[in-house]
């Protein structure tokens, strides 16, 4: 199975940069997402690494380490719009599992003005 | 371009009941999953259809099952409902084999079981 662990609560000021952490234990591994979601809202992609380093999609980036099982997405220049719940998800190996995604309990982020 | 759209936004039933959800995918979509999100905790995968069969099931009771038409549309059933079950549902699309990992979620049916 899958397991994944993230901080329950981040808090930062407006434009400054936050980190959220996620690590992962899995018996089979193809990569890593991470979901943003607001309150009684829909979970909406952020970004996805199946390789190590890291991706960048503007304000945002996320990285992975498959060595270490870990990742952690980047949001950089913070605005209030972006207080919301963070979620990392582990895709499993594809050829046994494909679309069995297992999703973190979330990281309320609060972006203080 | 339509998003995901799900159908009824709020339900409340009571223990014993049973519900149908409906999802539309994404326009040129044809894979859709459920999934069951408790408040204060991340989804849960319940199961997965491409081409009309359950592609993979997560850890979830046969109370809940599913079905895709043709036109890719899903319906998630769940019988003999239990105060548990009260969370919102999200449907997701993607897109064959390799789209997974990059869902579309809808908005959610938010369940209530009293």
């Amino acid at each position: 199975g899958q397991s994944l662990e993230q901080p329950s609560e981040v808090t930062a000021v407006e434009g400054a940069i936050v980190q959220i952490n996620c690590t992962y234990q899995t018996s089979g591994f193809y990569g890593l997402s991470w979901y943003q979601q607001h309150d009684g809202g829909a979970p909406t992609f952020l970004s996805y690494n199946a390789l190590d380093g890291l991706e960048e999609t503007g304000r945002f980036s996320s990285f992975l380490s498959r060595s270490d099982s870990y990742g952690y997405l980047l949001l950089q220049e913070l605005q209030m719009k972006d207080s919301a719940s963070y979620f990392c998800a582990v895709s499993p190996l594809k050829e046994t599992n494909a679309g069995k995604s297992t999703f973190g309990d979330g990281t309320t982020l609060t972006v203080k003005p | 371009d339509a998003g995901v759209t799900q159908s009824p936004t709020h339900l409340i039933k009571t223990r014993g009941q049973q519900v149908t959800l409906r999802c539309s995918p994404k326009s040129g979509h044809d894979t859709v999953s459920w999934y069951q999100q408790a408040l204060g905790q991340g989804p849960q995968f319940i199961f997965q259809y491409y081409e009309e069969e359950e592609r993979q099931r997560g850890n979830f009771p046969d109370r809940f099952s599913g079905h895709q038409f043709p036109n890719y549309s899903s319906e998630l059933n769940v019988n003999a409902l239990l105060l548990g079950d009260s969370a919102l549902y999200l449907c997701a699309s993607s897109l064959g084999d390799r789209g997974w990992e990059t869902q579309y979620f809808g908005p959610g049916t938010r369940l209530l079981v009293l």
